[in-house]
Parts: C-alpha cells; structure tokens; sequence
C-alpha cells in the first residue's frame, strides 16, 4: 500500500523555537489527520482537516488541508520539552488511513 | 470512562505458535483497525473490520487472521505463517462515519523468543 511521503524524517530543536513538517501524497484525500505518538504508546488525534484550503488551530499547533488535497502542514509554535514524541500524517479515503513515515521532534531544554 | 484497551503490554512468541492481541473499546464504534509499526516507520494496515461478523484484509494480511463476533471486541491473531512478526502492534476504533477519525489503542509489543 501506498505511504505518504512525510518530511523531515526528524529534527532536533532548541526549546522556544517554531517547527513546521510536511506530508505529500500523488493521491487526493478526504480527510489529512494529524497524530502524535509517545515511546510505548498509541497515536493521539491532534488535528483533523476536513475541508481544501482548511486552516485549524489547536493550541500551539496549526495545520492546514492543502487546495489540492494532496498535502498537509503542521506548525508548532514556541516549542516546549513535551512537545517530544513522533508526528505522523494520515489522509483519508473513506474510512481507510494511509500514513506518513513519522517526524521525530527532540527539544532541548 | 470510554476508550480502546488492548492487552497484553508486552507479549513473547515462540517458534511455530500462534498468538492472540486482545482489542476491546467501550466506544460503541462499529468499525476497527489492526496496524502494524515497524521501527522508524509508519503504521500498516493488517485487517479491518467495518461491522460485526464482517471483516476485510488491508495491505499485510499474510499470516495474520481476526473475527468480530461481537462489536467491541476485536482479537488479531499472529500466526506461525507470520515469519517476522516482532512489531509494535496497534488497535484504532471510529464510528464508520468518513468524517470520523480513528482513535488508538496503547498498543502491544510481541517478540519472539
């Protein structure tokens, strides 16, 4: 099956900064997810987008549903040590996901 | 309080046996999910199953079989047929409805010994 290609792979950043990670796909999607996963632990939904040119803030995180449903973006603000964890991507199609590789933030204190 | 319960946390697997992952929710979801995630990788879809008593192979089924008798239980069993079967292995649950996402379980990590 196809993945999405989910971009950086990881980044190492220094407490206070912005980041911002990437998902694109050759396929259109209904629906771009964001989650974030802990050592040991299962993904949590942070954000969904459900609309082309969505722009949706939870937080400190942004994401935003590209125009041509092929892409999604996701910012986070003002960086802080728990914000460490992997990031995955997901696009929907029906009620099936396809997923990003991951971007594994490290921050430091 | 609602959510997805998969057990055991940790599981280990001998040579040739078969092994059953425990995937319950209490969400009244009608669809649920088995993904596989390998180290540095995304999740893989092994089956889902979208109502009771139906369920469907996504892109690794090799090795692996499921059964949905009952709505909030769906068990994923790794087979001897599985050659490489040490993963994280994770249980999603959603309504059904396509503006539903898919919530997660914690997951269990089978090894072999």
């Amino acid at each position: 099956g196809q993945q999405l290609n989910q971009s950086p792979q990881s980044m190492f950043i220094q407490e206070g900064e912005d980041v911002s990670m990437n998902c694109t796909s050759s396929s259109i999607f209904n629906t771009w997810l964001w989650y974030k996963q802990e050592p040991g632990e299962g993904p949590v939904l942070l954000i969904a987008l459900y609309k082309a040119g969505e722009l949706t803030s939870n937080g400190r995180l942004t994401a935003q549903f590209g125009i041509t449903r092929k892409d999604s973006f996701l910012n986070i603000s003002a960086s802080i040590p728990s914000d460490v964890g992997i990031y995955f991507c997901a696009g929907r199609k029906g009620n099936m996901l396809t997923f990003g590789g991951g971007t594994r933030l490290m921050v430091k204190p | 309080d609602g959510g997805i319960t998969q057990s055991p946390k940790y599981l280990f697997r001998k040579e040739g046996q078969n092994v059953t992952l425990s995937c319950e929710q209490n969400l009244n979801h009608d669809a649920m999910y088995w993904y596989r995630q390998d180290p540095g990788q995304g999740l893989r879809l092994i089956y889902y199953s979208q109502i009771v008593n139906d369920f469907q192979k996504g892109d690794i089924a090799e090795g692996y079989s499921v059964s949905r008798e009952k709505k909030e239980s769906f068990p994923l069993t790794v087979t001897s047929a599985q050659k490489n079967p040490t993963a994280f292995y994770l249980c999603a649950s959603s309504t059904g409805l396509t503006s539903s996402p898919q919530h997660f379980g914690d997951g269990t990590r089978l090894s072999i010994l």
